[in-house]
């Protein structure tokens, strides 16, 4: 089954539209971490936020903000006034406390268009 | 400070040869990831080393997949003899102990098998 899930396979925007990327994670640990990486044309993975499973309130960083309901088991990302440099694939990732794998969700695509 | 650092950014080569990826972690970090990146199946965890010694290597593909890590600051994937399904793009990851803590990943190496 897959721990983690990106329903969206590619999204695109006009510049400076707000865009929410989903999330949706399993997990039976009630201790437990979710990230947030960026992969830009140029290939590199970057980090880009963590949040553990005690931690609900939502995190704002310039036009990026997440939002983390562990009530639908939901941890999304949204980028507001988009910009080009923001295309990229976003991926998801889970981490339990009982080990220390990471899972991945499949990516979402997304094309900001000027 | 330095990032984790692959080595060759590309290769290319013929079926049959030898090739070897190169990866220096974090200074400091204990946990050392290597991961498959291809477009029909994703990210893929294929072995982590915890202060150098393997502890999953269930995502090893084939007995033609190995990985070693002589010591803290040095690992390779070897894949011999190469096929031209092994083409996907090798990244390097490594974090910290303490569980929760995010994967930094190197650039990654680009590897084409012709």
């Amino acid at each position: 089954a897959q721990k983690v899930t990106q329903a969206q396979t590619e999204i695109s925007v006009v510049e400076k539209e707000d865009v929410t990327l989903d999330c949706v994670y399993e997990t039976r640990d009630t201790t437990y971490y979710l990230f947030w990486y960026k992969q830009p044309p140029s290939g590199e993975l970057v980090f880009l936020i963590r949040r553990n499973s005690f931690d609900e309130q939502n995190e704002i960083s310039g036009r990026y903000s997440w939002n983390f309901q562990k009530s639908t088991s939901s941890f999304n990302f949204t980028i507001t006034a988009s910009q080009v440099v923001d295309s990229a694939v976003y991926f998801c990732a889970l981490s339990e406390a009982t080990g220390n794998q990471f899972y991945f969700g499949t990516g979402t695509s997304l094309t900001v268009i000027p | 400070d330095a990032g984790v650092i692959q080595s060759p950014r590309h290769e290319v080569t013929e079926m049959g040869q030898e090739v070897t990826l190169r990866c220096k972690p974090i200074s400091g970090h204990d946990y050392l990831f290597w991961y498959r990146q291809t477009m029909m199946r994703g990210l893929e965890l294929l072995i982590y080393f915890n202060n150098n010694v393997p502890i999953d290597d269930s995502g090893m593909p084939e007995d033609r997949f190995s990985a070693k890590m002589p010591n803290a600051s040095f690992s390779t994937l070897k894949i011999q003899p190469s096929e031209p399904r092994d083409s996907a793009v090798y990244f390097c990851a490594s974090s910290l102990r303490t569980r929760g803590r995010p994967q930094h990943f190197g650039d990654g190496t680009r590897l084409s098998i012709l």
